[in-house]
């Protein structure tokens, strides 16, 4: 079956240093992937998303690019902001009807 | 305003007792969701919906049950509820059940089970 696996399970950094949160992959089929934000006490929402192969896909100062011959959907920032603190998944979807989600990466950011 | 509702918030119970949870979109969305997140916030699906019909079911025990009346709203029901069920039940949507479909959660429901 599909599965999403994200190395870091917390990842600590000063206001304005840049960040890349690890996403690789495994599926049969030719997927989509996606990256999710929860901050504290609220619901997940969309980051991004890509299933183009090496496209750099862009929103809010993120940015992640699909590299299949890796099996990765690594999400970086230039610089990150106090508001940048939350956990951030990386999740899969190829047949549709269910995401599947990696086990996430709290990004904590220190003044 | 345009969004997943859920509710209840919070619901502390019993072992063994009944609970039901309810979910609305006002997105006009055709699929909807049920996940678990646990308490070292994996989120696992359980059941996926589009237009009231079931289309995954995964490995998830009896007891739990879902309901959906019509394509807005998606309800889930434990009959006997355990220990492990404590945890946050999130309710979700898009606009279709394709790949590539975003999803849209809810806020929510907090399930304590004591």
């Amino acid at each position: 079956g599909d599965s999403v696996t994200q190395t870091e399970g917390l990842v600590t950094l000063t206001k304005g240093l840049p960040v890349m949160l690890n996403c690789t992959y495994q599926t049969t089929y030719s997927p989509f992937l996606f990256w999710y934000v929860q901050h504290l006490n609220e619901a997940p929402k969309l980051l991004l998303k890509s299933s183009t192969d090496n496209k750099r896909t862009e929103h809010q100062g993120f940015y992640a690019t699909l590299h299949k011959s890796s099996s990765s959907f690594h999400l970086q920032k230039s610089s990150v902001q106090l508001s940048d603190s939350a956990l951030y998944f990386c999740a899969l979807s190829d047949m549709g009807y269910k995401l599947t989600f990696g086990t996430g990466t709290s990004l904590l950011v220190d003044p | 305003e345009t969004a997943v509702f859920q509710t209840p918030n919070y619901h502390v119970t019993q072992v063994g007792n009944e609970v039901s949870f309810n979910c609305k979109q006002t997105l006009g969305h055709d699929t909807m969701y049920w996940y678990k997140q646990d308490s070292k916030k994996l989120l696992k699906i359980m059941f996926s919906y589009n237009n009231k019909q079931l289309i995954v079911n995964e490995t998830v025990p009896r007891r739990f049950s879902p309901q959906s009346s019509d394509k807005a709203h998606l309800n889930l029901r434990i009959k006997s509820v355990e220990p492990e069920d404590s945890a946050v039940y999130l309710c979700a949507s898009s606009p279709t059940g394709l790949a590539n479909s975003d999803y849209t959660f809810g806020s929510g429901t907090r399930l304590l089970v004591i």
